[in-house]
């Protein structure tokens, strides 16, 4: 069974740099056909896509926060990552990660973990 | 691009149906079949519950269905169950490996 685990920094100081890493575990990372997402949720609202990338390191972001974000992949870990810089209060959010189907339907998440930003 | 419109909320008895509605536009719900919706319980990760706008992952029950007319995808939960009140966010491909999701449907049963 795949599974998916969020890490990082819980808490981030404002105009500084977000960084979460999502391990994936019980298959495979390169499967063809997949890739790999970062989704969030602030507190009491709904979800937003934040952007994917492919096994082979190909990106797309919400144009809402291409300006501000980076997701790249370790594959030799089994990994990727986000960094969402210049962060603001707004950003304050649960961060999920997923595996992104053909057509872009996430079937497999993490369990999520809340970043605060705050001074 | 936009988020896709579902109403805040719906309700049913146990034993009814409801049915939740997703508008986007001919660049998203409209231009692909590629709706999928999910299930959010409180405090729990959304759960996959229908994908390329009918189809069901396994497990889920087949009283969840999910259907497509023009910019309109929608979802029905036949058979209401107590387990089925929670959250329900529609997303749809929109072009250019971009997502997109709904503001979200809080279902409540009655």
């Amino acid at each position: 069974q795949l599974q998916l685990q969020e890490s990082g920094s819980g808490l981030v100081k404002p105009s500084q740099t977000l960084s979460l890493t999502c391990a994936v575990s019980g298959g495979s990372f390169s499967s063809g056909g997949y890739s790999w997402s970062w989704i969030r949720q602030p507190p009491g609202k709904g979800l937003e896509w934040i952007g994917r990338i492919s096994h082979t390191g190909s990106t797309s972001y919400n144009p809402s926060l291409k300006s501000r974000v980076t997701i790249s992949v370790d594959r030799s870990k089994n990994q990727f990552s986000l960094k969402l810089s210049s962060v603001t209060a707004a950003d304050t959010a649960v961060y999920y990660c997923a595996r992104v189907g053909p057509g872009g339907y996430l079937s497999y998440w993490g369990q999520g973990t809340l970043v605060t930003v705050s001074s | 691009q936009s988020a896709l419109t579902q109403p805040p909320s719906a309700s049913g008895s146990p034993g009814q149906s409801v049915t939740i509605s997703c508008t986007g536009t001919s660049s998203d719900v409209g231009g692909y079949n590629y709706v999928s919706w999910y299930q959010q319980h409180p405090g729990k990760a959304p759960k996959l519950m229908i994908y390329e706008v009918s189809k069901r992952p396994s497990g889920v029950p087949d009283r969840f269905s999910g259907s497509k007319s023009g910019n309109t995808a929608s979802l029905t939960v036949s058979g209401l169950q107590a387990e089925d009140e929670a959250e329900y966010y529609c997303s749809s491909y929109a072009g250019s490996n971009n997502l997109v999701f709904g503001g979200g449907t809080k279902v409540t049963v009655l």
